[in-house]
């Protein structure tokens, strides 16, 4: 079993949808939650982190953390064809040295 | 454009043959770390540098090896390549090793081994 798990999609939706993306962990150690969004031949970039437990929101983005399901989420509202790219889920925990990443799930958001 | 480069951006190598990939790190940034990407897979990690030592590494053999220099510039070099090794490498740096400081990537460099 994979320490983070995430559908691949990929995921098409409409412009002005709400985009659900999700990931489940099986390691209770990790303590901080971070997606990155990743274009196509460009390397990941930080989209939003928490810290344990929560909610969190950025503009059109909000990122959910439940650590008693070892489930977090992240919705994107009023999508955008240029929110078109696979968004990864990754985690780390205080005490290590490496973040663990999941497949990454491709989005597209047509005109 | 986060900062962070890498070189070259493609290449092509044979099996059995030895690849080095470079990056250049944020200025400043004390920590790289290196990931191999398959495609249609998340990053892995493969091990990462503080202040020029490796302080982690991933589930990768020893053919797997990497050198940071004092001028923020990092490389990653693979022995006798295998053709499961085809993949995006990606670098990201960050100011310290703390796994919740914020890593900036680089584009990445595309290996391919035929």
């Amino acid at each position: 079993q994979k320490e983070v798990e995430q559908d691949p999609g990929p995921l098409s939706v409409p412009e002005g949808a709400i985009v659900s993306l999700n990931c489940t962990y099986s390691n209770s150690a990790f303590q901080y939650f971070m997606w990155y969004r990743q274009y196509s031949r460009k390397g990941p970039e930080l989209l939003m982190y928490t810290y344990s437990s929560g909610n969190k929101e950025d503009g059109r983005f909000t990122a959910q953390v439940d650590k008693s399901s070892k489930y977090i989420s992240l919705f994107i509202r009023d999508s955008q064809p240029s929110d078109s790219a696979t968004y990864l889920c990754a985690m780390s925990s205080t005490g290590g040295f490496k973040t663990i990443f999941g497949a990454g799930t491709r989005l597209f958001v047509k005109a | 454009e986060t900062g962070v480069t890498q070189s070259p951006t493609h290449l092509i190598k044979t099996r059995g043959q030895q690849v080095t990939l470079r990056c250049s790190s944020q200025s400043g940034h004390n920590t790289v770390s290196w990931y191999q990407q398959a495609l249609g897979q998340g990053p892995q990690f493969i091990f990462q540098y503080y202040r020029e030592e490796e302080n982690g590494r991933g589930n990768f053999p020893p053919r797997f090896s990497g050198l940071q220099f004092p001028n923020y510039s990092s490389e990653l070099n693979v022995n006798a390549l295998e053709l499961d090794d085809s993949a995006l490498y990606l670098c990201a740096s960050s100011f310290t090793d703390s796994p919740t400081d914020t890593q900036y990537f680089g584009p990445g460099t595309r290996l391919t081994v035929l």
